[in-house]
């Protein structure tokens, strides 16, 4: 089937504004992951949903960044009052059921840019 | 942290040549994934070695671990200029992935 998919492929946005970013994991995966990587660095973790629950928040930077998974699938990443500094490919993950030792698909990512 | 680090930062090689890269982490981990990324996008999941395993392959991809060095290799046989990409490793002792700041892979043509 599909892979992950994540929407807008690229979004710019100036200082102070709210930005929603979108992911579609693959279909019957019920562990959903948000990573941020910066430039020539590797992913960070954000946070990790099992089903519609946040299983594992302790990645988010600060409280302006907030993810929802109301039905289990469709994942949104909030962020309020974006800063320069969140400027990141924005990727997301899905797996089976989040087991230790599964393989994470990683979808094509968002690009964030925040003038 | 059990946060993965490669090395060397960067390798370039002749189409054909063998690349071979390395990763060193610092805890225990249940298993360790190894994923390709092509001009910063999407990552591409190459292979995942349990932590009872010490080697396994996968066509032309070569993964070798040794839990009591704390450290990955992955080896990729007979490069073509499709293998220039990014590859990182990622040490993983839950569901989270620590993925370090990856190897660049340059193929020569």
């Amino acid at each position: 089937g599909a892979g992950v998919s994540q929407t807008p492929s690229n979004k710019v946005t100036e200082k102070g504004k709210y930005v929603e970013l979108r992911c579609d994991p693959i279909s019957g995966h019920t562990a959903l992951y948000w990573y941020r990587q910066s430039l020539g660095q590797g992913p960070e973790f954000l946070i990790y949903f099992q089903g519609t629950g946040a299983a594992d928040d302790s990645g988010l930077p600060n409280d302006r960044f907030f993810a929802v998974r109301p039905e289990g699938s469709v994942s949104t990443l909030k962020i309020q009052r974006t800063e320069r500094g969140d400027s990141a490919v924005y990727l997301c993950a899905s797996s089976l059921g989040g087991a230790q030792g599964e393989t994470q698909y990683f979808g094509p990512g968002t690009r964030l840019l925040v003038l | 942290s059990q946060q993965g680090e490669e090395d060397p930062q960067a390798l370039s090689i002749q189409e054909g040549e063998n690349a071979t890269m390395n990763c060193s982490y610092k805890t225990s981990i249940n298993n360790l994934q190894w994923y390709r990324q092509n001009s910063g996008r999407g990552l591409v999941h190459l292979i995942l070695i349990r932590s009872n395993e010490r080697e396994k392959h996968s066509g032309r991809l070569r993964v070798t671990l040794d839990t009591s060095k704390k450290s990955s290799s992955l080896l990729i046989t007979a490069s073509r200029a499709a293998d220039t990409a990014s590859y990182f490793c990622a040490p993983a002792n839950d569901y989270k992935l620590s993925f370090g700041a990856g190897t660049t892979v340059t193929v020569r043509a």
